[in-house]
């Protein structure tokens, strides 16, 4: 079984903290991605990446950064974290990025105040 | 770029019924699209992952029926029992967007009640 795990489920943080948030994949997937997902506006994308080092920018990239160094670690990090950033954050991998299934973690749950 | 709906926003059941969820999608040019579960408070759980060049796929009780050129999928739960209430997401990996990247429906929440 595919195994997609992430550092915390439930988090808290005060505004202007730089946040780490870390996912870990045991199937040796190439794609990686983070989501967060909040009430009436569903996923969103906010980077994913194809490769080690490698990254693309999804949907709403603005406030965030990511680390890839290893094929199984990708990191979602928070350079100053703010209210709104307040969110359920979600990552996923696949093997063949657009064939396969996307494995989902458990979600980390963030609030900044 | 790619728009997915999902109809009803809620439903609810009693224990026992067939039901059918719906997911619509504008661009017809997908890799697959692919049905999820999920919890309150937890993550998506894949169910099933239909690809463009097929037509259904079965697992248990859930099927789900996919028609690209109309840009529709269905997911089809038979007997239905309180176990099954969660919210349920549908998302399409779009040939358009770089790497396949998935859309998602804002999703369908089900209770089946006893």
């Amino acid at each position: 079984d595919v195994k997609v795990t992430q550092s915390s489920r439930y988090l808290v943080k005060r505004t202007g903290e730089k946040v780490f948030l870390e996912c870990v994949q045991d199937m040796d997937h190439e794609n990686m991605f983070w989501y967060r997902q909040d009430p009436g506006l569903g996923l969103r994308l906010i980077y994913f990446s194809y490769d080690v080092k490698m990254k693309e920018k999804g949907d709403i990239p603005e406030g965030y950064s990511v680390s890839r160094e290893k094929k199984e670690r990708f990191s979602l990090i928070l350079e100053s974290a703010s209210t709104n950033q307040t969110s359920m954050y979600l990552c996923a991998s696949s093997f063949v990025a657009g064939h396969d299934e996307q494995y989902f973690g458990p979600g980390t749950r963030l609030t900044v105040t | 770029k790619q728009e997915v709906t999902q109809i009803p926003a809620a439903l609810s059941v009693p224990e026992g019924e067939n039901l059918v969820l719906n997911c619509s999608f504008t661009d017809s040019a997908i890799y697959n699209l692919q049905w999820f579960r999920q919890d309150p408070g937890k993550g998506l759980t894949s169910l099933l992952l239909i690809q463009s060049s097929q037509r259904e796929q079965t697992s248990g009780r859930l099927n789900a029926s996919l028609d690209k050129s109309s840009g529709r999928s269905t997911l089809y739960i038979a007997a239905s029992q309180p176990g099954d209430s969660a919210t349920y997401l549908c998302a399409v990996a779009d040939r358009g967007s770089t790497l396949g990247r998935l859309y998602f429906g804002r999703g369908t929440q089900l209770t089946v009640w006893p």
